[in-house]
């Protein structure tokens, strides 16, 4: 049972366009939201994150948009570049004895054209 | 630089044969884990460790086993009795504390049943 989803396995954008990628999740005992990045053959890399008590948490182009009551997070990047290209990871963690241990999603490939 | 890095990047192991993957971090992290990602998948936890010489099972710990003898490195065993090992292994570690800590992965070991 996925307690975290992502129901888009890809998404396809032009260069300069807004990427949405979204997450929805089913557990309301997670304190933080997470974004990862992907490239291939590469371990994920931090993008942005929004605790649980916020609704919105904006870094340079990317900006990520928490829903509590339809347990529903979303990320925007604007503009998109060719360089966005990558599966990205949504997450949401609890804490654990001084760690947050986040429950990954599925991912969501990024494809931006130019 | 810091960072984490696992060895070898790609590893083959015969059946029947237990195999160990390397994970060593230079950022003083006190907390380290391993994921396992599957294709289409996302990560999956395997075991994480808080503090040297403890360490706790994760979502898929069967046919694994880890240590922690020292505070930068956390080697993961692949034993026989894991089925179905086949997978593309991702080491991370954070900091203890502090509020809300993303975690940081290295780049990866996959690994192949001949």
């Amino acid at each position: 049972d996925q307690q975290v989803k992502q129901n888009s396995p890809s998404l396809s954008v032009q260069e300069g366009r807004i990427s949405i990628l979204n997450c929805d999740y089913t557990n309301s005992m997670f304190d933080y939201f997470l974004w990862y990045k992907k490239y291939p053959a590469e371990g994920p890399t931090f993008l942005i994150s929004i605790s649980s008590i916020k609704d919105k948490n904006e870094d340079g182009r990317f900006t990520v948009f928490l829903n509590k009551s339809a347990k529903h997070l979303s990320l925007h990047i604007v503009p998109s570049q060719p360089g966005d290209s990558a599966v990205y990871f949504c997450a949401a963690s609890v804490a654990s004895g001084g760690s947050y241990i986040p429950t990954f999603g599925r991912g969501t490939s990024l494809i931006v054209h130019p | 630089d810091g960072g984490i890095t696992q060895s070898p990047k790609y590893l083959f192991r015969k059946e029947g044969q237990n195999v160990t993957l390397s994970c060593e971090q230079n950022l003083n992290h006190d907390a380290m884990y391993w994921y396992r990602q599957d294709p289409g998948q996302g990560l999956r936890l395997i075991y994480y460790s808080q503090i040297v010489n403890d360490f706790q099972k994760g979502d898929i710990a069967e046919g694994y086993s880890v240590s922690r003898e020292k505070k930068e490195s956390f080697p993961l065993t692949v034993t026989s009795a894991q089925k179905n090992p086949t997978a593309f292994y991702l080491c991370a570690s954070s900091i203890l504390g502090g509020g809300f800590q993303p975690q940081h992965f290295g780049d990866g070991t996959r690994l192949s049943i001949l």
